[in-house]
């Protein structure tokens, strides 16, 4: 099973400024990732897949970049509907794994 | 618009089986390459993959529970289900079901659609 790693587990910033989360595979998944965010109360929502690849209706402010086993979320100006947990999985095969979480809160 | 929801009882008691029904609407469970899958996520924690189906019952589970679990499909209803049998206090999460990304008619597994949950408790 790859497992997958996420740093830090909680990340304080203020509104408007730049938000990095990382996440890293215990083997290479290749681009095979993807980042969801959830809200308290609220399914998880796809904002990237194919490490760079913004789902459907995601903002700009959300990138995301890496390939094999280290891979960055960038969240670049926060507003304050941002904060959130952020989960990374890869699905290099169907047995898709989860990372632990980061949770970005308000400094 | 595709859309998923959960159903199913919030109470489980010890050792029974854990049934839940996730109902697809604005689109056929049955066309082209699409697979269904369930997550859950227990009170305050991470998000674990339990299985995934495809409408001609492909199916692939997570090992870790070590085959309690089995999903199923009913193309007449639009609805995949998932059943976990001897469950006990540690099975009590929120229940997702959801869809994986279809491109070009190739499966990609991540999910790009999430029903809301549904919270279920393992308790007597």
């Amino acid at each position: 099973e790859i497992e997958m790693t996420q740093s830090p587990a909680t990340l304080s910033v203020s509104p408007g400024e730049t938000a990095i989360l990382s996440c890293r595979a215990s083997q290479s998944v290749s681009s095979n990732l993807a980042w969801y965010q959830q809200k308290p109360g609220q399914a998880p929502r796809l904002l990237i897949y194919y490490a760079s690849t913004r789902a459907s209706g995601i903002p700009g402010r959300f990138s995301g970049s890496g390939s094999g086993t280290e891979f960055t979320l960038t969240i670049s100006g926060l507003q304050s509907e941002d904060f959130a947990v952020y989960y990374c999985q890869q699905y290099n095969n169907w047995r898709g794994t989860f990372g632990p979480g980061t949770k970005v809160e308000s400094k | 618009q595709l859309q998923v929801q959960e159903s199913g009882p919030g109470l489980v008691k010890p050792s029974e089986t854990l049934s839940l029904t996730c109902n697809v609407s604005g689109g056929s469970i049955s066309s082209g390459h699409d697979y269904w899958g369930w997550i859950r996520q227990p009170p305050g924690k991470g998000l674990e993959w339990i299985g995934s189906i495809s409408y001609s019952w492909n199916t692939y589970y997570n090992p870790s529970l070590k085959s309690r679990a089995t999903m199923s499909v009913d193309t007449s209803k639009n609805q995949f289900s998932l059943s976990l049998s001897s469950v006990t206090a540690s099975d009590t999460a929120v229940y997702y079901c959801a869809h994986y990304g279809v491109i070009r008619g190739a499966i990609y597994w991540y999910f790009d659609l999430w029903g809301r949950g549904t919270l279920v408790t393992i308790s007597s």
